[in-house]
């Protein structure tokens, strides 16, 4: 149980235009969730929190406009990343935490983002 | 500001050598610490330590929480070439909201 998808696994871009990644928790209502950015060789850094029908809590030096998190369902939550460019490129991890077991939270597979 | 700090950043061992892993933090509303290994994708669960003192054991691995002097260690004794990943120590504290705040990685690497 308790297993979180994402979508795509893996996307190439045109800088200028926008990419949509969806997390889906498949086997448990997901009351919160985060979505991470992760740069080579670097840990994961907290992008935002997203709880299920309210505005995501962006973390500091985060631009809400350029990173849209919408958090429609218990089930799916989805980052876009708006009008994307070079720096942009990465690993973009989502994990769930569960109403039923909300001390741990499960990891997505992650999309790679590469922006041309 | 809440962080957390792991050391080393990096180590290269040989097979059955025993390695600790070291985690401090500073936040404000600590709720849990837990570790996690990462290899190509996503972490993978480790241990999740909420009281001090009490050892956590899966297999090889062992880790421990203090909470008064604010650290964790992960212990990997007899290590495999399949314990290279990179080791990921993260804090859930409570700011208004649960989150998690990463640390800086350990990446390990074991050679055969």
């Amino acid at each position: 149980g308790a297993v979180v998808s994402q979508h795509p696994s893996r996307v190439i871009c045109k800088s200028g235009t926008s990419v949509k990644i969806e997390c889906r928790s498949l086997d448990f209502q997901a009351t919160t969730m985060f979505w991470y950015r992760q740069f080579p060789k670097q840990s994961l850094m907290l992008m935002a929190t997203s709880n299920e029908g309210s505005k995501a809590t962006y973390e500091q030096g985060v631009e809400k406009d350029k990173f849209l998190i919408n958090h429609a369902s218990l089930t799916l939550s989805t980052l876009t990343v708006t009008s994307a460019h070079p720096e942009d490129s990465s690993f973009y991890i989502c994990s769930a935490k569960s109403r039923d077991r909300d001390r741990e939270q499960f990891f997505g597979p992650g999309t790679r983002l590469t922006v041309l | 500001e809440d962080k957390v700090v792991q050391s080393p950043l990096s180590l290269v061992v040989h097979e059955g050598d025993t390695v600790t892993l070291n985690c401090s933090y500073e936040v404000t509303n600590f709720r849990s610490l837990l570790w996690y290994k990462q290899e190509k994708k996503a972490p993978t669960f480790l241990f999740m330590l909420t009281s001090s003192g009490i050892e956590k054991k899966s297999g090889r691995l062992s880790s421990i929480l203090d909470k008064k002097e604010l650290f964790s260690i992960l212990n990997i004794t007899a290590t495999q070439t399949g314990d290279s990943a990179i080791y990921l120590c993260a804090v859930e504290a409570y700011g208004g909201t649960y989150k998690y705040i990463f640390g800086t990685g350990t990446r390990l690497k074991v050679l055969a």
